[in-house]
C-alpha cells in the first residue's frame, strides 16, 4: 500500500514563512505533486517533483528528496487568502497514472 | 478554456436508491479519473479512462458502482444501489496524453458531487 504523512493542520501569521512537511512510503515513485484546496473547490495544481531538489515558483516552492521518501511545500510572505488545505500527493509508477494522497493540512493564516 | 465540470455540485439520496454523477473533462484531455474523498480521510483513487477505455479501475470498491465514458468524452460514475458508506465527495480529473519529454500528467481536478445517502 501507500503511506503518506502531513501534519493535519498548521496556524501561520500574516507575512510569515510556513513550511508543509509531507514523507511518503509507496510502492514506487515517479513524481510528487502539491495540491491547494479552499473549502467547497476543486483541488489547484501548485507544484511538481521528480528530480532532487527545490523548485520555486513564487511564493510558493517545493522540495524533494527521494532517498528521504520527504517533500515539502514553503509558503512565503503569507496572505489570508492562502488559508486552505494543502494535498500532497505521490505517482507510484511511469505508467500508473493515478495519484496517492496525504490526508492534506489545514492552513490557517491569522491577522 | 473551461475546466473540468461536475455535475451535481450535492446529491441528497436514500439508501438503496441509485444516483449518477458526470463529468465533463477539459476539452482535449484523453485522461479522466475518478477519486473520492469520505469524511475525515484522504482523498482515493476509484477509476481511470484512456479515451473510452478504463485503463485501470482497481479502486473501485464493489459492483454497487459503474463508470463510464461513452464517446471518450465525459464520463459518468453510477451507484446502484446507495449504501450509507457510499456518502463523500467524488471528485474527478483529467489530463493530457504525455506528447513530449517531461512531461508531468498534471491532473486538473473538479469541484467535486458531495454525494449524502440517508
Amino acid at each position: 500500500g501507500q503511506n503518506i504523512d502531513q501534519p493535519t493542520e498548521m496556524t501561520a501569521t500574516e507575512g510569515a514563512i510556513v513550511q508543509i512537511n509531507c514523507t511518503y512510503q509507496t510502492s514506487g515513485f515517479n513524481g510528487l505533486f502539491w495540491y491547494q484546496q479552499h473549502a467547497g473547490e476543486a483541488p489547484t495544481f501548485l507544484s511538481y517533483n521528480v528530480l532532487d531538489g527545490l523548485e520555486e515558483k513564487g511564493r510558493f516552492s517545493s522540495f524533494l528528496s527521494r532517498s528521504k521518501g520527504y517533500s515539502y511545500l514553503l509558503l512565503k510572505e503569507l496572505q489570508m487568502k492562502d488559508s486552505a488545505s494543502y494535498l500532497c500527493a505521490v505517482r507510484p509508477g511511469f505508467n500508473d497514472y493515478k495519484l496517492s494522497f496525504g490526508a492534506g493540512t489545514t492552513v490557517t493564516v491569522r491577522a | 478554456e473551461a475546466g473540468v465540470t461536475q455535475f451535481p455540485s450535492h446529491s441528497v439520496i436514500e439508501k438503496g436508491q441509485t444516483v449518477t454523477l458526470r463529468c465533463d473533462p477539459i476539452s482535449g484531455h484523453d485522461n479522466l479519473y475518478w477519486y473520492r474523498r469520505v469524511m475525515g480521510k484522504e482523498i482515493k483513487f476509484l477509476l481511470h479512462f484512456v479515451k473510452e477505455s478504463k485503463q485501470d479501475e482497481s479502486g473501485m470498491p464493489n459492483n454497487r458502482f459503474l463508470a463510464e465514458r461513452t464517446g471518450g468524452t465525459y464520463s459518468t460514475l453510477k451507484v446502484q444501489p446507495a449504501e450509507l458508506e457510499d456518502s463523500g465527495v467524488y471528485f474527478c480529473a483529467s489530463s493530457q496524453e504525455p506528447t513530449r519529454a517531461g512531461w508531468s500528467d498534471i491532473q486538473y481536478f473538479g469541484a467535486g458531487t458531495r454525494l449524502s445517502v440517508l
